[in-house]
């Protein structure tokens, strides 16, 4: 299974808003409504943003935001604050019941 | 509260074996499918293994068939993850994970644990 396809890296100013795509295939992506984001800080665990494409759970800022449109899954980030930065990353469920992940997005406010 | 507390990493020369535990505490252990998630040093996140509820459904990574295998007792509240023929390649901090939802498998992961170490060297 290979890995979803991220940016690298995304940059953006205080007050901004930022789009972190995730593309897929249809046997991941494209065809599970199953796709969570995760926060990670240096050192520290990932912390779940966003399941079943668009849902926040409880705790997480309504400025995080998730759509998705065939193969690829984008994650909104708006009114851009110092503490959004870190690494994200994407996950979806597969056809083969597993899980694949992207390989991740640094997020830079400059 | 849910937390996740793993243990057992350290230092293992390639081809040795170790296991990891994962203590649980704040929410009905069995009800939910627990998986482990693996970040090597520098890199992203890679999935290895899900165990259902009941520990009757088990399912990984190609990358670590046929060497890892999971499994839990729901007794004590404890996921294990034993790790055979280790390789370079499988150095990298492990988190064990709780599935978000109790009747699905591997939709997202709601509580991660703080992750072990597990160093492949000699």
């Amino acid at each position: 299974q290979s890995a979803l396809t991220q940016p690298a890296s995304v940059s953006g100013s205080p007050g901004q808003s930022i789009t972190i795509s995730c593309t897929g295939t249809s046997s991941d992506v494209g065809g599970y409504n199953y796709v969570s984001w995760y926060q990670q800080h240096p050192g520290k665990a990932p912390k779940l943003m966003i399941y079943d494409v668009t849902d926040r759970p409880s705790g997480v800022s309504n400025r995080f935001s998730g759509s998705k449109s065939g193969n690829t899954a984008s994650l909104t980030i708006s009114g851009l604050q110092a503490e959004d930065e870190a690494d994200y990353y994407c996950g979806s469920y597969t056809s083969s019941a597993t899980l694949v992940f992207g390989g991740g997005t640094k997020l830079t406010v400059l | 509260e849910a937390q996740l507390l793993e243990s057992g990493g350290g230092l293992v020369q390639p081809g040795g074996s170790l296991r990891l535990s994962c203590a649980v505490s704040g929410f009905t252990f069995s009800s939910y499918a627990m998986s482990w998630v693996r970040q090597a040093p520098g890199k992203g996140l890679e999935w290895v293994s899900v165990i259902s509820g009941s520990g009757g459904n088990t399912y990984y990574a190609d990358s670590v068939k046929g060497r890892f295998s999971i499994s839990r007792d729901n007794a004590k509240n404890t996921l294990d993850l034993q790790m055979n023929s280790l390789r370079a390649e499988d150095t990298a901090v492990y988190y064990c994970a709780k599935d978000h939802w109790g009747f699905r498998l591997l939709s997202d992961f709601d509580i991660w644990g703080q992750g072990t170490m597990v160093t492949v060297s000699s």
